[in-house]
């Protein structure tokens, strides 16, 4: 059965303060693994698909990276409004997207 | 550009009622996934549909089920509602079935009791 952990539940960060969050999955036939951002009161926001390990994507403060086992978000001097829930979802060969808990992440100033 | 709409924004039912719930995906998707998200489970996979067909299936009863029209709205039913289906209802769309680049509305919050 697919499974995808995600490291730590939360996380409290000061601004400036880079981190990494952690998505380990087990899954046979991974076709992608996507990362979302979720903001209080709000559905998912797409954020990086990852196909093959080794790959990386960047997107101004946040840096995706993917092995076999596992992915990293890279969060690179946090601000604020970096705040919110990070998730990570792998697709299997049956095409959904199955989700990990998120990790709850706060930046502080 | 309009986003993905889901109607209605807050709902309450009381147990062994049943509920109808709403998605408009963006204009050219054609397909329509949903989920349920709660704390404790989290964001699970309820059903995926394209052109009017369920493609997928996630492990819910069958009191959970949907339908999609030829216009790609979807609407998604829970009959004989249970005080455990309290949840964020989550619809996403996509381009494409299977297209893991999902756009999500904002979610249905219900409440059952």
């Amino acid at each position: 059965e697919d499974q995808v952990t995600q490291s730590p539940e939360a996380l409290r960060l000061q601004e400036g303060e880079s981190s990494s969050l952690n998505c380990s999955y087990t899954v046979s036939g991974l076709r992608g693994l996507f990362w979302y951002r979720q903001d209080p009161g709000k559905g998912p926001e797409f954020l990086f698909t990852l196909y093959s390990a080794g790959e990386e994507k960047e997107k101004e403060r946040l840096k995706a990276t993917l092995t076999k086992k596992e992915s990293f978000l890279h969060i690179t001097a946090p601000k604020p409004e970096d705040s919110a829930t990070y998730l990570c979802a792998v697709q299997a060969d049956g095409y959904a997207l199955n989700f990990g808990k998120g990790t709850s992440l706060l930046v502080t100033p | 550009k309009a986003g993905v709409t889901q109607t209605p924004r807050y709902l309450i039912k009381t147990r062994g009622q049943q509920v109808t719930l709403s998605c408009s995906p963006i204009s050219g998707h054609r397909s329509v996934s949903w989920y349920q998200q709660t704390p404790g489970q989290g964001l699970q996979f309820l059903f995926e549909y394209f052109s009017e067909t369920q493609r997928n299936k996630g492990n819910f009863p069958g009191r959970f089920s949907g339908r999609q029209f030829s216009n790609s709205r979807s609407e998604m039913n829970v009959s004989t509602l249970e005080l455990g289906d309290s949840a964020l209802y989550l619809c996403a769309s996509s381009l494409s079935q299977g297209d893991g680049q999902a756009f999500f509305g904002q979610g249905t919050r219900l409440t059952v009791v």
